[in-house]
């Protein structure tokens, strides 16, 4: 099992603003992946997080917006970019440690952008 | 791009009622995981379903996975208010992004009056 602490559970931010959050796992992890889960809805993947290289987004998502590193193999940042009301959501990163492996979520960070 | 199904959305039951959430893809699944999601909190791990027609159970919970690998189904027996939650379902994308990515349904929201 991974234990995962992400910080901030919560934050309230102004209109054109960034946020960082940031992952951090007990044990080292190949794979780290940042999701969304806008209120009421399912998860959305927005990226895998990479240790060594860029970030692989998906359709929807770009590095401008969401920059995201990886220096490590038990870190990583995901930045919320120039934020607008509909970035608020909830962000969580997850970790697995083989493809076909059950994913480990943190506790996820409550954003609400005003 | 490949879908997960869940139906579903909403479920009200009585206390001690049985419930049975779908998860349905038109594409044939490596394996299937299930995720229960509390109130406020993150998605956790309930199981994987990786045989053809397999069945898992977990005390009151029973999971199936379709002959043809392209359906499953939670159900719980006899609910309790401590089922509360939203339940998803995941497939392992088939191919492109990034290896291991999985692919959630929309969830079924449980709530049970006692």
């Amino acid at each position: 099992s991974a234990v995962i602490s992400q910080k901030p559970s919560r934050d309230i931010c102004q209109r054109g603003t960034s946020l960082t959050i940031q992952c951090q796992v007990d044990s080292q992890v190949t794979m780290m992946f940042w999701y969304r889960q806008q209120p009421g809805q399912s998860l959305t993947l927005i990226a895998t997080a990479n240790q060594g290289s860029e970030a692989t987004y998906e359709s929807g998502f770009v590095i401008d917006k969401f920059p995201i590193s990886r220096p490590n193999l038990t870190f990583s940042t995901l930045t919320v970019s120039n934020m607008s009301p509909e970035d608020s959501s909830i962000y969580l990163c997850s970790v697995r440690g083989q493809p076909n492996e059950k994913l480990f979520f943190g506790s996820g960070t409550q954003l609400s952008v005003l | 791009g490949q879908q997960v199904m869940q139906i579903p959305q909403y479920q009200h039951v009585q206390e001690g009622e049985d419930f049975t959430t779908y998860c349905n893809s038109s594409t044939t699944l490596s394996n299937i995981q299930w995720y229960k999601q509390r109130p406020g909190g993150h998605p956790v791990f309930l199981i994987q379903l990786v045989k053809s027609g397999e069945v898992k159970k977990q005390k009151r919970l029973t999971f199936q996975f379709g002959e043809a690998k392209k359906n499953s189904s939670l159900h719980i027996t006899a609910t309790q208010t401590t089922d509360v939650g939203t339940y998803f379902c995941a497939a392992t994308r088939r191919n492109g992004g990034s290896q291991g990515n999985l692919i959630f349904g929309k969830g079924t929201k449980l709530s049970v009056k006692p």
